[in-house]
Order: structure tokens, then C-alpha cells, then sequence
């Protein structure tokens, strides 16, 4: 199985600051990488797809970047609406599998 | 708009068997282009995927869950569900339903997630 690895797992930000999140792949995977906005009580929410296709009605702030192993996921200026967990995602292989997430804190 | 929507029980005992539907609307889980998953969430694991069933009906399924998941589906009520057997304390997660698409593998569309705790 191809093994997701995120990094920071914790990652405290002040609304307005640029943000970026990584996610490592164990093996290439091309673009097949997803990326999850998750909030508790609530469905997580795709922004992103194929590495950096933004999805419809996503906030133009979010891009993602990256292909092979190495990917990002990038938040241009943080709203308060944006402090989240946020999961990456390869469909490389029909065996799914998520980063451990990363948690945007408030400072 | 597509919406997705869990039921099933909250409480398992161990050693028994978790089932769970997702009720589908806004989309006929028989039409092409996506798949039908079951995702599961706890403290332990985070995020993992269980498995899914095609709109042909095919079936893929996580194969660290040992053969232990099985998932069917009724189109005349455009739902799918999801059954767990042997379940033990590290089953206990929320269990959300999604839609996959085709072409880059992605959920779309989540349900709201439903508790399931196994405990005696």
C-alpha cells in the first residue's frame, strides 16, 4: 500500500498568514492526489483534485501544487473560516489511503 | 444536488456484526462515471478508506479489513450499504458514506459521518 506522509501534524497561524501544508508519497503516484478540508461534526469537503485542480466553489486562496512524491497544499492568506484539519489523499492505487492530517490552530 | 445520508445503529457488541445505509439522492448510484464508498474515521487510524461498490455493482475493498467488510447495494431505493463482521473496540469510528469519481479518484460528496461504538 502506498503510505501518505503529512507534515506538520500541527501547524498554529494568525488570520492573513500564508500557509502551507506537505504531504509525501511512498512511491509516485503522478498527480493522483486529493486534498480534504475537515471540520468536527461536519462531511469532510474536497478542495482539491488531480494535485491541483481546485474544485468548484473552493475559495481561490487554496492551491495545491506537486507531483510524483512530493505534494503541497497551499493557503495564500488564512480566513477564520479556515482553521481545519486538513487530509491529502492518493488515488493512485484502488487501495485508498489519507495523510494523518494537519491541524491549522489558532496562535 | 447530490446528498448523501448514513443510518444504521449506534452500539455494536464485539464479536457482532455493524451494518450500515447510505440513502443516496441527487444521483442514481447506478450511473456511470463514479463508485460508492464507505470511509471510516477514529482517533487511532484517522482517515480510512473501507471500500467500494461500482455503479456496474463490482466491489473493491480495503485488505487490511481481512475480508471481514461486504458491501451490497439496492438501486430500486438508491442506496448502499455496508456490513462489518467481527467487529471489535477498534472499529469504533465514524463511518461516513461518499461518491468517488472516475476520473481522478477523488469524494466529492460525504454524508455527515454516524458514530458507531463497539462495547459490551
Amino acid at each position: 500500500d502506498i503510505q501518505m506522509t503529512q507534515s506538520p501534524s500541527s501547524l498554529p497561524a494568525s488570520v492573513g498568514d500564508r500557509v502551507t501544508i506537505t504531504c509525501r508519497a511512498s512511491q509516485s503516484i503522478s498527480n493522483h492526489l486529493n486534498w480534504y478540508q475537515h471540520k468536527p461534526g461536519k462531511a469532510p469537503k474536497l478542495l482539491i483534485y488531480g494535485a491541483s485542480s481546485l474544485q468548484t466553489e473552493v475559495p481561490s486562496r487554496f492551491s495545491g501544487s506537486g507531483s510524483g512524491t512530493d505534494f503541497a497544499l497551499t493557503i495564500s492568506s488564512l480566513q477564520p473560516d479556515d482553521f481545519a484539519t486538513y487530509y491529502c489523499q492518493q488515488s493512485h492505487s484502488t487501495f485508498y489511503t489519507f495523510g494523518q492530517g494537519t491541524k491549522v490552530e489558532i496562535k | 444536488q447530490v446528498q448523501l445520508q448514513e443510518s444504521g445503529p449506534g452500539l455494536v457488541k464485539p464479536s457482532q456484526t455493524l451494518s450500515l445505509t447510505c440513502t443516496v439522492s441527487g444521483d442514481s448510484i447506478s450511473g456511470g462515471g463514479y463508485f460508492w464508498s464507505w470511509i471510516r474515521q477514529n482517533p487511532e487510524m484517522g482517515l480510512e478508506w473501507i471500500g467500494y461498490i461500482y455503479y456496474s455493482g463490482n466491489t473493491y475493498y480495503n485488505p487490511y479489513l481481512q475480508g471481514r467488510a461486504t458491501m451490497s447495494r439496492d438501486t430500486s431505493k438508491n442506496q448502499f450499504s455496508l456490513r462489518l463482521s467481527s467487529v471489535g473496540a477498534a472499529d469504533t469510528a465514524v463511518y461516513y458514506c461518499a461518491r468517488g469519481g472516475d476520473a481522478y479518484g477523488d469524494f466529492d460528496y460525504w454524508g455527515q459521518g454516524s458514530l458507531v461504538t463497539v462495547s459490551p
